[in-house]
């Protein structure tokens, strides 16, 4: 079975940086994304991993272990604007590789003043 | 092309009637799949087209739903006899075979059954 298992929510300080975990079981994993999603509002691609180790993408980057399940999303130099629900989530091979996704239940990211 | 489109963006039905939902994808991405989000959930996988042929359907797509991508460019999602659980967002998102591994998503339609 696939299992995706991320913190219900954080807070976090503007100006600071929040690290997100994401921990995963999947029968055949190919690949590991991160979506933004805010309140209302269609889930926006952040990032993805196939191969371990870390992506930078300006203040945002991603982080993967295949051998752990396990990914982390890192957020620098918060913003109030990067308030919003982060989806983790896994393709997996099965199914004739049509490349669904499984997503977690996402991360409910709370930047304060 | 600026993204993929969805309609009606919100729909209120009454238990029971019958609601129909449109996808216009990216215009060069032949898979489309559309996903069911509940408050405080992660998307749900719903169902899965290449091209016009719809190749995989989740559980959670009971009887009463059925989707279509005629001509395989926009898609339709049809729940009939709608019930009280069937309130969420769905969405709809769009990804190239070739290259670029990510799903691109809509706006999503967020219905809500009284």
């Amino acid at each position: 079975g696939q299992n995706i298992d991320q913190p219900t929510e954080m807070t976090a300080t503007e100006g600071a940086i929040v690290q997100i975990n994401c921990t995963y079981q999947t029968s055949g994993f190919n690949g590991l994304f991160w979506y933004q999603q805010h309140a209302g509002e269609a889930p926006t691609f952040l990032s993805y991993n196939v191969l371990d180790g870390l992506e930078e993408k300006g203040r945002f980057s991603s982080f993967l272990s295949r051998s752990k399940g396990y990914s982390y999303l890192l957020l620098k130099e918060l913003q109030m604007k990067d308030s919003a629900s982060y989806l983790c989530a896994v393709r997996d091979h099965g199914s004739g590789n049509t490349g669904k996704l499984i997503f977690g239940q996402g991360t409910t990211l709370q930047v304060k003043p | 092309d600026t993204g993929v489109s969805q309609d009606p963006r919100h729909k209120i039905t009454k238990r029971g009637q019958n609601v129909t939902f449109r996808c216009d994808p990216i215009s060069e991405h032949n898979r489309l799949y559309w996903y069911r989000q509940t408050l405080g959930q992660g998307p749900e996988f719903l169902t899965y087209f290449q091209n016009e042929a719809q190749l995989e359907k989740s559980r959670l797509l009971s009887d009463r739903f059925s989707a279509e991508r005629p001509k395989g460019s926009f898609s339709t999602l049809e729940i009939q006899r709608t019930e009280q659980g069937d309130s969420a967002m769905y969405l709809c998102a769009s990804s190239s075979a070739a290259g670029g591994p990510a799903a691109f998503f809509g706006q999503g339609t967020r219905l809500t059954v009284v």
